[in-house]
């Protein structure tokens, strides 16, 4: 297992469309993090899942956006009807108990 | 919510020169990691530090929790060492979410 894995790695897409990202956590952490990352920023927190269940999320995550982690493997990240604002650095992220987070590469998003 | 600072914001440095960030953060924390970004974007773990010091190669972090802060020292820096050093704290109680300060860009130059 060599880490935590995204893709894509970048998408294009149309205002008004949806797009699904994929994260791909390391095999035996059973903690997942969604964070949103924008130019000059530092990444700020989604969503998170322990196992299947997820647990939190932010305000930040609109009703356009829905998370998922079916039987608590990878997890999918949807935006409908994105929107320019949405144009930004997706990362996820996994942990075991212990706590320290290991990130994945990323899916650079632009909404054009 | 809790605020985490870092300063200096922006750092330029000629190779082979020694570096001091710093992160300063509002309340009290259970875990505290810092991360550099590369280029593309990915984050790389450099320590997983909530409390003393550690040493990895050029690069030693020390936090003190009571105090509220951390220090990342950079030395003898390289090219490499170009990018932005985030460092992220967990809250007491919020599962491992991470909450990023402001971060620190350096430039390392010939």
């Amino acid at each position: 297992d060599t880490g935590v894995s995204q893709n894509p790695r970048h998408k294009i897409t149309k205002r008004g469309q949806n797009v699904t990202f994929r994260c791909d956590p390391i095999s035996e952490h059973n903690r997942l993090y969604w964070y949103r990352q924008t130019l000059g920023q530092g990444p700020e927190f989604l969503t998170y899942f322990q196992n299947e269940a997820q647990l939190e999320k932010s305000r930040l995550l609109s009703d356009r956006f829905s998370a998922e982690r079916p039987k608590g493997s990878f997890s999918t990240l949807e935006i409908q009807r994105t929107e320019q604002g949405d144009s930004a650095m997706y990362l996820c992220a996994s942990s075991a108990r212990t706590a320290e987070a290991f990130f994945g590469q990323g899916t650079r998003l632009t909404v054009v | 919510g809790i605020q985490v600072e870092q300063s200096p914001p922006d750092l330029i440095l000629q190779e082979g020169a020694n570096s001091t960030l710093r992160c300063n953060f509002s309340d009290s924390v259970n875990n505290l990691q810092w991360f550099h970004q590369n280029p593309w974007g990915q984050l790389i773990n450099l320590f997983y530090i909530p409390s003393g010091t550690k040493q990895n190669g050029r690069l030693s972090a020390t936090t003190v929790a009571t105090e509220r802060y951390s220090l990342l020292y950079i030395s003898s820096s390289q090219t490499t060492d170009s990018g932005v050093y985030f460092c992220a704290v967990e809250l007491d109680g919020t599962a491992s979410k991470l909450t990023f300060g402001t971060g620190t860009r350096l430039q390392v130059t010939l």
